[in-house]
């Protein structure tokens, strides 16, 4: 499967415990997009890299947020000490660099929090 | 902040009829993306506009940007049920960082 892969695609937690999530993008990609989506709303930026440089954050993602991308490849997103309100879809994106770009996306890790 | 409204948020129609999905966005851009999204599922690209004037049609969907207005239409023909999704536009920033989606036009095509 050479589309970008999300793990896992469901987590369930509980209130103040910490999550990560894991974002495999196209191997030719240099791009690598997070987004949340809540219900009946349009993904929401969180922030980006290009190659292993992450290049601007939504005031949306709060310091409990850290993104990575070690070498440019996959990226992970932890979310510390998550609260309800962090209940979303998180969606990764990949996509090459340059004014054509296209985003693809992966199938999107579902959280809950409890 | 780049702003994207899509309208209507909700659309049902009958197999059979014609309509159109609208998206304005408040700032220049000249590259206008849609997406489609079924329910529990991630967004599958459908159009990627990068013009004044471009226009693109797959099957029953036909979709055109017009850079000067600051809008887009995704146009449906004849709908089918299968055209039954969430449809969103995306734009991208003026420095190609980051796609500022709109709410999504909730399509229900009744059988």
């Amino acid at each position: 499967d050479t589309g970008v892969s999300q793990n896992p695609r469901h987590k369930i937690t509980k209130r103040g415990q910490n999550v990560t999530f894991r974002c495999d993008p196209i191997s030719e990609h240099n791009r690598l997009y997070w987004y949340r989506q809540t219900l009946g709303q349009g993904p929401e930026f969180l922030t980006y890299f290009q190659n292993e440089a992450q290049l601007e954050k939504s005031r949306l993602l709060s310091d409990r947020f850290s993104a990575e991308r070690p070498k440019g490849s996959f990226s992970t997103l932890e979310i510390q000490r998550t609260e309800q309100g962090d209940s979303a879809m998180y969606l990764c994106a990949s996509s090459f660099g340059g004014t054509n770009t296209e985003a693809f996306f992966g199938q999107g890790t579902r959280l809950t929090v409890v | 902040e780049l702003k994207v409204e899509q309208n209507p948020l909700f659309l049902s129609m009958q197999e059979g009829k014609n309509y159109t999905i609208y998206c304005n966005y408040s700032t220049t851009s000249d590259r206008l993306y849609w997406y489609r999204q079924d329910p529990g599922k991630s967004l599958e690209s459908l159009f990627v506009l990068l013009s004044n004037g471009a226009v693109k049609q797959e099957g029953r969907l036909m979709a055109s940007l017009d850079t000067k207005a600051r809008l887009s239409t995704l146009h449906i023909t004849a709908a089918v049920h299968d055209l039954s999704a969430t449809y969103f536009c995306a734009v991208v920033g003026y420095n190609f960082n980051k796609f500022y989606f709109g709410s999504g036009t909730k399509l229900n095509v009744k059988p």
